[in-house]
């Protein structure tokens, strides 16, 4: 069954420092998401995107972030100048349409210290 | 303003027992609706969904949920809950392109 992966699983890294977090969205999928999970707190929407750019972000999606889809195949988000507050699960997620649901991948979590 | 509620952080039940996890929403126009599952330390796992149709939905592992429109609702049920149903149980509304998720409900399943 096709699956959306994600890398690392687990990234550590000093606050100030710029991590990339990895997905592999299932291949006939269109639209790939971005979301974050806090420990303890519910899942938030990042950002989504389609056709090779941005479709929609929320507010917490500031300059702080970006996203992007290098080849045909990854597609990730990168995180400047981490702070503390951004330890976080992040799930990446791909449909192959709007209306339909999304796949999510296991998650990368990431711990800022 | 749209949003989804789930009004109860934790739901226990002995294993044998109905299940019922409860969501409510609110969207403008039709919504499409979902629930996901997380157990821990994994990703979220699509369990079922509502777009259109029979107001009964049917999904993976006997999960069921049932859409309401006058209540606005889209609660989860199973008829005989397991062990390894117990996990966090997550409501979502589709509305175009973004996704809202409610809080989540923590699920136990008591031998």
């Amino acid at each position: 069954e096709p699956e959306v992966t994600q890398t690392p699983s687990h990234q550590v890294t000093q606050m100030g420092q710029e991590v990339i977090l990895r997905c592999v969205p299932i291949s006939n999928h269109l639209y790939f998401y971005w979301y974050r999970q806090i420990l303890g707190q519910k899942v938030e929407f990042l950002v989504s995107f389609y056709n090779n750019e941005i479709s929609e972000k929320s507010e917490i999606f500031d300059d702080q972030f970006s996203v992007e889809r290098p080849d045909g195949s990854n597609f990730t988000l990168k995180i400047r100048s981490t702070k503390l507050e951004d330890s976080a699960m992040y799930f990446c997620a791909s449909s192959p349409d709007t209306g339909t649901e999304a796949f999510f991948g296991q998650g990368t979590r990431l711990t800022v210290v | 303003a749209q949003s989804v509620a789930q009004p109860e952080d934790q739901v226990n039940v002995a294993e044998g027992n109905p299940l019922t996890v409860k969501c409510t929403y609110s969207v403008s126009g039709n919504p499409y609706l979902f629930w996901y599952v997380q157990y821990p330390n994994r990703g979220l796992q699509f369990l079922l969904k509502y777009i259109t149709g029979d107001n009964l939905v049917k999904g993976s592992y006997g999960f069921e949920a049932e859409f309401n429109k006058s209540q606005t609702s889209f609660h989860l049920k199973k008829p005989s809950a397991l062990v390894s149903d117990s996990a966090l149980y997550f409501c979502a509304v589709r509305d175009i392109i973004w996704v809202y998720f409610g809080s989540g409900t923590k699920l136990n399943v008591k031998p």
